[in-house]
């Protein structure tokens, strides 16, 4: 059974700072991996995709990688802001064509001090 | 594009009471899933539909049943309430090759 862990839980740094975000998984057979972010008492916001053939994706300030051969996926985050406040979820999808839904990591609380 | 919807938004039960929660999607999509997120426990997945006419269950599918009505809908229903389904409910969707789309989720007390 597959199974996502994100270090660390929580984070607290102050502003400006650059930062990752770490996930691994068990089972390196993924279709593709997806970051998101929750803020309080909100629905998911999808950051980014990767698909399993590809390394890196990009999107303004928010870069993540993925080595499936180690089962492992980062988020970097540039020059933090308090608007990035929230909690960051990673979640894959296995190789059964994917419809059989994601396997969510618990996530990273991260906390941008003003 | 209004993505993916859900009904209600907030809802009280009584144990033993029943509901439906409603979802549908505007993007055509083939696949639809109901998730679960608790404290602690994280999102995990309930039941889901890859295709029109096609349902399967996932990690925790006990005390629900679930429709596809069509394409664009899936709803989930809790035929007898019971405390330990307090919690959050969201629908997503997906399509080959593409990012899950969730809604906005359900927030579900049961007393």
């Amino acid at each position: 059974k597959q199974e996502v862990t994100q270090i660390p839980a929580a984070l607290s740094v102050p502003e400006g700072e650059n930062l990752v975000l770490n996930c691994s998984f068990t089972d390196s057979a993924i279709y593709n991996l997806q970051w998101f972010r929750q803020d309080p008492g909100k629905g998911l916001t999808s950051l980014l995709l990767i698909q399993s053939s590809q390394r890196e994706q990009t999107s303004g300030r928010l870069n993540a990688s993925l080595d499936k051969s180690s089962g492992r996926s980062t988020l970097y985050i540039a020059a933090s802001q308090p608007g990035d406040s929230a909690t960051y979820l990673c979640a894959v999808i296995g190789t059964g064509g994917g419809a059989d839904g994601l396997t969510f990591g618990k996530g990273t609380h991260l906390i941008i001090q003003p | 594009n209004a993505g993916v919807t859900q009904t209600p938004k907030f809802q009280v039960l009584k144990t033993g009471q029943s509901m439906t929660l409603q979802c549908a999607q505007d993007m055509n999509h083939n696949s639809m899933y109901w998730y679960r997120q608790d404290p602690g426990m994280g999102l995990r997945l309930i039941y889901y539909s890859a295709s029109e006419g096609t349902t399967d269950k996932g990690e925790v599918p006990n005390g629900y049943n679930v429709s596809r009505l069509n394409k664009r809908e899936f709803s989930l229903r809790l035929e007898s309430a019971a405390p330990s389904q307090t919690s959050v409910y969201f629908c997503a969707s997906w399509v080959y090759y593409n990012e899950q789309f969730f809604g906005p989720g359900t927030r579900l007390t049961v007393l």
